[in-house]
């Protein structure tokens, strides 16, 4: 499967502690993005990756959160001291950018859905 | 990016056409419409986009407004497996940074048998 792929599926927590999940996007794409999406709720975008250069920061990105993407191929998203209202479902996304700087389409991974108890 | 509206929830027949329509009445003219779907428990999955002129591809048709005010998605033969989330966005020329999607709370779409 070449799809973009996230893990894990599922992390249940405790307040407080801290997490850390992955992504690994479809191997050419050179753009990823980490979105959050609560129950009900479309989602939302967090940040992105040009390759390893993180280009935008959403508001939602609290200076607990801390996204990488080293050698711009995975990425990794951290929360630190988690809270319950971090319980969502984060989302990675991958595409790819045209030297012509046209951006493709956006392919989205499964989710890891995290529960902070 | 243009705010779009959406209908809360559509049921649809199996077999039968699904016509989701979408309402982006501030589209700038360089804002193209996307569509994307989103099956419970999955990451949302593309489905089209078009400018101004109406755009087929194996998954969907989307049908937009002269006045691009408007715009409609459709499912020509619905199946059980289209029952999903359908959003709608609308977004500046695919290019640069601009390229975050930005998701409303979308349209949940019930096929029925």
């Amino acid at each position: 499967d070449t799809g973009v792929s996230q893990n894990p599926r599922h992390k249940i927590t405790k307040r407080g502690q801290n997490v850390t999940f992955r992504c690994d996007p479809i191997s050419e794409h050179n753009r990823l993005y980490w979105y959050r999406q609560t129950l009900g709720q479309g989602p939302e975008f967090l940040t992105y990756f040009q390759n390893e250069a993180q280009l935008e920061k959403s508001r939602l990105l609290s200076d607990r959160f801390s996204a990488e993407r080293p050698k711009g191929s995975f990425s990794t998203l951290e929360i630190q001291r988690t809270e319950q209202g971090d319980s969502a479902m984060y989302l990675c996304a991958s595409s790819l950018v045209r030297p012509s700087g046209r951006v493709k389409e956006q392919f989205f991974g499964p989710g890891t859905r995290l529960t902070v108890l | 990016d243009a705010k779009t509206t959406q209908p809360t929830s559509m049921d649809c027949a199996e077999g039968r056409a699904a016509n989701l329509p979408c309402n982006h009445s501030t589209i700038s003219g360089n804002e193209y419409v996307y569509w994307y779907r989103q099956i419970h428990s999955q990451g949302p999955q593309y489905i089209i986009h078009g400018l101004k002129n109406n755009e087929t591809n194996e998954m969907a048709s989307l049908i937009i407004t002269e006045d691009r005010k408007s715009s409609t998605l459709i499912l020509p033969h619905a199946t059980l497996r289209d029952t999903a989330v359908y959003y709608c966005i609308v977004r500046a020329p695919n290019t640069g940074t601009a390229s975050k999607l930005t998701f409303g709370t979308g349209t949940r779409l019930q096929v029925t048998l």
